[in-house]
């Protein structure tokens, strides 16, 4: 079954922790994307990668790393966690064609981030 | 930079109702827009996407316009039905930019 595949779902860690949420999909998808979701805020990208060693940031970077050493993984690192990071994170990947030609973007079911 | 608007943010109607809810976006220089929906706790689910050259896309209740020189697009539910209730979230995929969301539209399908 195609599928991105975030792991935990559930995280409840303290301030100064450094943590890691996985993301991986089995799509062969070249373009993957970390967002967090607030409540009022919506969903907020954090950062991306086109493909293979290729990460750029998005709107919402501070605090956070990402990694691309293979096509299907995209692990999101927090360094350092803070109160103001928890949110509800979500993992999307897809197709990178040119544009016009159909890529639909992909979802994990989340990963709800408390860090107190 | 561009900015996604969704109208409206919330919306109750009856079982059996044709609805339209509307997203509009500041910058016309765009790929794509797709539409998702979210359940509670869960992740998005992608309805409909629709590429700029496109006017329409369909899929079984659900229609979604585009209007791109005017910066609209509308998703369209016939006959609503009360597993319809979820949050309903417009992207647009920009030509500068990468993907930016509205903030949804929630929606509740009364039985």
């Amino acid at each position: 079954e195609a599928q991105v595949t975030q792991n935990p779902r559930y995280l409840i860690t303290v301030t100064g922790k450094k943590l890691t949420v996985t993301c991986s999909q089995n799509m062969n998808h070249e373009y993957m994307s970390w967002y967090r979701q607030d409540p009022g805020l919506g969903l907020r990208q954090i950062y991306y990668s086109m493909n293979v060693e290729v990460t750029d940031k998005g709107d919402v970077p501070e605090g956070y790393k990402v990694s691309r050493k293979e096509k299907r993984n995209f692990p999101l690192i927090l360094e350092s966690p803070s109160p103001n990071q928890t949110s509800l994170y979500f993992c999307a990947s897809s197709l990178l064609r040119p544009a016009g030609v159909r890529s639909p973007l992909h979802f994990g079911n989340g990963t709800r981030l408390t860090v107190t | 930079k561009q900015e996604v608007t969704q109208i409206p943010a919330a919306l109750s109607v009856p079982e059996g109702e044709n609805l339209v809810l509307n997203c509009s976006f500041t910058d016309s220089a765009i790929y794509n827009l797709q539409w998702f929906r979210q359940d509670p706790g869960k992740g998005l689910t992608s309805l409909l996407l629709i590429q700029s050259s496109q006017r329409e896309q369909t899929s079984g209740r659900l229609n979604a316009s585009l209007d791109k020189s005017s910066g609209r697009s509308t998703l369209y539910i016939a006959a609503s039905q009360p597993g319809d209730s979820a949050t309903y979230l417009c992207a647009v995929k920009g030509v500068a930019d990468g993907l930016t969301f509205g903030k949804g539209t929630h929606l509740i399908i009364q039985p």
